[in-house]
């Protein structure tokens, strides 16, 4: 079964630089997530988005930003990097389906992308 | 707010031993709740999940955890530990509807031959 990519699974940047990672959910998935995994720590919510509208927003610094296209594939864009960046970053789909019967509420991760900012 | 505490940053077990995660969850309303496993340099991969369908949740690697509302708790356990199951297991927590999914700080599972 198909599921969720990321790109690029490694990243290597120099401060001040910026980055862009991209997710593509699993096909007919509407929802995307995105985490944050510093060393050593618990995957943090960074952002959602439904049906390419921001649905939640969580502890995502204001040099990121983030959307969702049209093909539902999500990038993330970071600017200004900073040594504290450095994590992995990981994405997850899931179908809310509000529309639809087949709603599973489950999110699928990603294998993620390593970002090192040196 | 929700949130899960996970006991024990580091457990380990011989093979053959049972296996026991422990894992309490602070809600105001019925959660949903996960437990996930990411092995090193690894994505996450969902071991299983609650949704109030049945108390006792089966899920994959012969992994099984059990809701307890009136003790807050929802502990992951598996019979007899194998090497591979050598990782780190998160627990989760999140609204119905599949909003945001808060982690706890993880347990590092390590298997003694």
């Amino acid at each position: 079964a198909a599921g969720v990519i990321q790109s690029p699974r490694h990243l290597i940047k120099e401060k001040r630089e910026t980055a862009t990672l991209k997710c593509y959910p699993i096909p007919r998935h509407d929802t995307v997530y995105w985490y944050q995994q510093g060393p050593g720590q618990d995957p943090q919510f960074l952002i959602s988005f439904y049906e390419k509208m921001q649905s939640d927003k969580g502890s995502i610094p204001d040099r990121f930003s983030a959307q969702q296209f049209s093909d539902y594939h999500s990038e993330l864009n970071m600017s200004s990097l900073e040594l504290g960046d450095s994590a992995l970053y990981f994405c997850a789909s899931s179908l809310l389906g509000l529309a639809s019967t087949t709603s599973t509420d489950t999110q699928y991760f990603g294998p993620g992308t390593r970002l090192t900012v040196l | 707010a929700q949130s899960v505490t996970q006991l024990g940053s580091h457990v380990s077990v011989s093979e053959g031993a049972l296996v026991l995660l422990r894992c309490n969850y602070s809600s105001s309303v019925p959660p949903y709740l996960f437990w996930y496993v990411q092995y090193p340099n690894q994505g996450l991969q969902l071991l299983l999940k609650y949704t109030s369908a049945a108390t006792l949740v089966k899920g994959i690697n012969g992994f099984e955890a059990e809701f307890k509302k009136s003790e807050t708790s929802f502990h992951l356990t598996k019979p007899s530990a194998h090497m591979s199951d050598a990782a780190e297991y998160f627990c989760a927590v999140s609204d119905l509807g599949a909003s945001k999914i808060i982690f706890g700080s993880g347990t590092r599972l390590s298997i003694r031959p």
